[in-house]
């Protein structure tokens, strides 16, 4: 069946770092590729997300580059913020070839990031 | 516009009762999801209806578990006999793109005692 591995957290950096989280999936056909965050005490949000091999998601200043060889689409900012504080989680959705997407997604296990001034 | 909602946003309740969550859809969704997040378990998926097709029940963890959408919107999820283990934050999402994002509520904390 179809998964997502996330790198083990937590995730600790000062202000204006460089950040990656890595994600790699395992999927039949060709999924779209999701990053959802999770500020404290709140639900999950949509943060970008990437379709096709190649596509480049991105919002926020967070991208992700969805990588078909590799089977990964690892998160990146150039310069993080205390406000960036929270849970990220990296998902896929199946989608048949030459279909939609459709149907439960798959997460990965979320990964902690915690950005200090 | 407005998003997913969900009430209450919390629920205490005692083991052995049985209890309703509820879910309203962004106007115009067509699919509607149900997840479970806990400390243990990550995000798991529960169930998913897609318009007037049967619902993927696949994900329910067993039968005291259930769900029902009326008027292909609001969803309500019940749990029967809550046990201890059923403690989490219940999700609702829905969506209706080409590429199913899928947009979230705020959750439904669920502590059983």
């Amino acid at each position: 069946g179809d998964s997502v591995t996330q790198m083990e957290g937590p995730v600790t950096l000062s202000e204006e770092a460089f950040l990656t989280i890595n994600c790699t999936y395992t999927a039949t056909g060709y999924p779209s590729l999701f990053w959802y965050v999770q500020y404290p005490g709140e639900g999950l949000q949509l943060l970008l997300k990437a379709t096709k091999a190649d596509d480049k998601g991105s919002n926020k200043g967070f991208e992700a580059t969805y990588r078909k060889e590799t089977t990964s689409f690892h998160l990146e900012k150039g310069s993080v913020q205390v406000s960036d504080s929270a849970v990220y989680f990296c998902a896929l959705s199946p989608k048949p070839a030459g279909g939609t997407s459709y149907g439960k997604l798959t997460f990965g296990q979320g990964t902690i990031l915690t950005v200090h001034p | 516009g407005a998003g997913v909602s969900q009430s209450p946003s919390n629920k205490v309740t005692e083991k052995g009762k049985d209890v309703e969550l509820r879910c309203d859809p962004i106007s115009g969704h067509t699919a509607l999801y149900w997840y479970r997040q806990s400390l243990g378990q990550g995000l798991e998926f529960l169930i998913y209806f897609q318009g007037n097709s049967a619902p993927d029940k696949s994900g329910l963890p067993s039968d005291r578990f259930s769900a029902e959408r009326t008027g292909g919107s609001v969803s309500t999820l019940t749990i029967q006999r809550t046990q201890q283990e059923d403690s989490a934050v219940y999700l609702c999402a829905s969506s209706s793109g080409t590429h199913n994002e899928q947009f979230f509520g705020p959750g439904t904390r669920l502590t059983v005692l």
